[in-house]
């Protein structure tokens, strides 16, 4: 299986700084399709994950341009540029790129 | 809008077995696949399989294999997983989430297993 690993386990950021959040894989995600199957979730306290990034760097709909995400074939970063309050929650790293699907252990936002 | 609708809560007996749901609307069903993920605690999210709803093809973790079953019925939208032999580590919040992608998850269900 694939293992990501995401670090740091928590950050804590003041409103309006930057936050950036680690996933390495044990696996390229380049597909032969030439696409990076690197996705990142968010799950806000008490609610379900949702997607905001997929195939490494494409913002998903209705997630803010304040969310980016970058990398290689095995190392990506997610950047949040103007940290909100509602930004609080799990960050999750996974990939698609065969079976069985994974997830990062998760990166934990607050808010100072 | 796209919405998954997932079954309440289950308290259930050691040794027995449960059925969970989860009813899409908002799309044709039979146009993308459903993935079930269990989220604990201690072992984050696990992907447990996912089922072709026009097909009924599933592919599952193998770590679920023997444990999980999914099957859809397209009559309804419905995707369903039957949890077998359960035990308290199969205590968790099961989910399910639309496409390769899971651009769209359900709101989880909680399953408590406990004599």
């Amino acid at each position: 299986d694939i293992v990501l690993t995401q670090a740091p386990l928590s950050v804590s950021v003041t409103p309006g700084e930057s936050a950036s959040i680690s996933c390495r894989s044990s696996k390229s995600l380049l597909s032969s399709k030439g696409i990076t199957s690197l996705y990142w979730y968010l799950q806000r306290p008490g609610k379900s994950p949702q997607l905001l990034i997929y195939q490494m760097s494409n913002l998903a709909s209705g997630v803010p341009d304040r969310f980016s995400s970058s990398g290689s074939e095995t190392d990506f970063t997610l950047k949040i540029s103007k940290v909100e309050t509602e930004d609080v929650g799990v960050y999750y790293c996974g990939h698609r790129l065969e079976y069985p699907f994974t997830f990062g252990s998760g990166t934990k936002l607050e808010i100072k | 809008q796209v919405q998954l609708q997932q079954s309440g809560a289950e308290l259930v007996k050691p040794g027995t077995s449960v059925k969970l749901s989860c009813k899409a609307s908002g799309y044709t069903f039979t146009s993308n696949h459903m993935n079930w993920i269990k989220q604990t605690t201690g072992q984050g999210l696990e992907w447990i399989g996912i089922i072709n709803p026009g097909s009924g093809g599933t592919s599952y973790n193998v770590k679920f294999k023997g444990k999980a079953t999914l099957t859809v019925d397209k009559s309804s939208s419905t995707a369903f997983m039957q949890l077998s032999s359960l035990t308290p580590e199969d205590s968790a919040v099961y989910y399910c989430a639309r496409g390769r992608e899971f651009a769209y998850w359900g709101q989880g269900t909680l399953v408590t297993v406990s004599s």
